[in-house]
């Protein structure tokens, strides 16, 4: 079964230390990953995406995520975290080939919280 | 860039009534659009595949009776929650996949339901 799963639920930093959340993903064949990040009363917000190619990311604000096959991990990474960075972080997950339509499977979120 | 559209952004409705969520796809056409349920402090849990022109897949344990989706146009999936109860109050997101290049997925903005 597909499964995304972020095992870090709550994650506290101090601002300007680095940040990396965990995702690890349980996926047959190609897979699609994705971060999304939503600040507090907002909707969700791609950072992020892989579907192919160099395996290292970059995303807005900063962001970037590594996809590691070997692994079966994508995890999340900022060098230096603001305090607007405070917010949930989501991981997700897709595998669809042409022409058929696929779900998004999310992780359980990681909520990021800032210390000033 | 792509933007989804939910309205209302928030509804109040009274036990027993039926109320309508409505996601529209701006500026790209989506054939299949997605439903999510978010608990307070929890994941999204993905509720129903909506296809343009066919029915809705939903996912195990999603009432479809309860929960009635639309996917009339190629840009307007409806979420309609029949009779509703106090314990269908939730935030409800719809996310359309851009079809093309990278096939990304977007969300709204969600919906805030309160069933009194």
């Amino acid at each position: 079964a597909q499964s995304v799963s972020q095992h870090n639920h709550h994650v506290i930093l101090s601002e300007a230390a680095s940040l990396e959340l965990g995702c690890n993903y349980s996926y047959g064949g190609t897979v699609n990953l994705f971060w999304y990040v939503q600040y507090p009363g907002q909707h969700l917000q791609l950072l992020l995406k892989y579907f192919s190619g160099d395996p290292l990311v970059k995303g807005i604000k900063g962001f970037e995520a590594e996809f590691i096959k070997s692994k079966f991990s994508f995890n999340l990474r900022k060098p230096s975290v603001h305090w607007s960075d405070a917010a949930e972080y989501f991981c997700a997950g897709g595998a669809w080939s042409s022409g058929s339509a696929r779900q998004l499977t999310f992780g359980s979120g990681t909520q990021l919280t800032v210390l000033p | 860039g792509a933007v989804v559209s939910q309205h209302p952004s928030r509804v109040i409705c009274k036990s027993g009534t039926s109320v309508k969520i409505e996601c529209r796809s701006l500026d790209f056409q989506a054939t299949t659009m997605f439903w999510y349920r978010q608990f307070p402090k929890k994941s999204l849990m993905l509720m129903a595949t909506s296809n343009e022109g066919s029915k809705a897949t939903y996912e195990q344990g999603v009432e479809k009776d309860k929960f009635l989706i639309n996917h009339a146009s190629l840009t307007l999936s409806t979420l309609t929650v029949t009779s509703a109860h106090p314990e269908d109050s939730s935030f409800y997101i719809c996310s359309a996949r851009r079809s093309g290049t990278g096939n990304t997925i977007y969300f709204g903005e969600g919906s805030w339901l309160t069933v009194v």
